[in-house]
């Protein structure tokens, strides 16, 4: 099976700016679950989402959204950009919801505000 | 708050030594804990699961203990080799909702 895949690999953007980011899980996964990685604060949850609803949300700030499609890929968007936002940002989908099922991940997208 | 802190930011080992990494957690009752591997400019991947109601879980050079009374996880490699070399995340499950919570990582380097 193909791993979890993420679009674009990298990205540059200007403070203000709007960004979407993509992720498609592995065939079959219906639950994917968006976080942010940074330096100082490691990798935080940003939401998760299963059978095109979103079932769970860290504790970031509305300008994070994010959505599902009926084929499970996974879209997300942060608007009106903050330095702050530069991050490795992850996707990970799972079989099904719940505590005991483990994640694969994708590569990340390595988002850089400037 | 629910807090996770895995022992040392950094573990430089020797080739062959067994490496040790410690998560211990507060203000949590976890039902499950998880460990990951993370190289650099890439996804965590996963090694093992294991619930409360077990002590130990193996395989192959790797070994998790889960002691619910300390509220601790020891994550021990065996043999370890200079491609042990990468971050080790525990996570554990975030209650009912099902998300994980992440510790910051520690870093091992296996040194040849």
């Amino acid at each position: 099976k193909a791993g979890v895949t993420q679009t674009p690999r990298y990205l540059i953007k200007t403070r203000g700016q709007q960004v979407t980011l993509s992720c498609s899980p592995i065939s079959g996964h219906r639950s994917v679950s968006w976080y942010q990685q940074t330096p100082g604060q490691g990798l935080q949850f940003l939401f998760e989402y299963f059978s095109e609803t979103q079932r769970n949300k860290g504790n970031f700030p509305g300008r994070f959204s994010g959505r599902q499609f009926s084929n499970s890929r996974s879209e997300m968007n942060v608007s009106t950009l903050e330095l702050g936002d530069s991050a490795l940002y992850l996707c990970a989908s799972s079989s099904n919801r719940g505590r005991s099922y483990e994640q694969y991940f994708g590569p990340g997208t390595r988002l850089t505000v400037t | 708050s629910q807090k996770i802190e895995q022992n040392s930011e950094a573990l430089n080992i020797q080739e062959g030594k067994t490496a040790t990494l410690t998560c211990n957690y507060t203000n949590y009752s976890p039902a499950y804990l998880q460990w990951y591997r993370q190289d650099p400019g890439r996804g965590p991947v996963f090694l093992l699961l294991i619930r409360e109601n077990e002590k130990e879980k193996r395989k192959e050079r790797l070994k998790v203990t889960f002691d619910t009374t300390l509220k601790q996880s020891l994550f021990h490699i065996t043999a370890s080799q200079p491609a042990d070399s990468a971050t080790y995340l525990c996570a554990l499950d975030g209650g009912s909702q099902g998300n994980l919570i992440f510790g910051k990582g520690t870093k091992l380097s296996v040194k040849p």
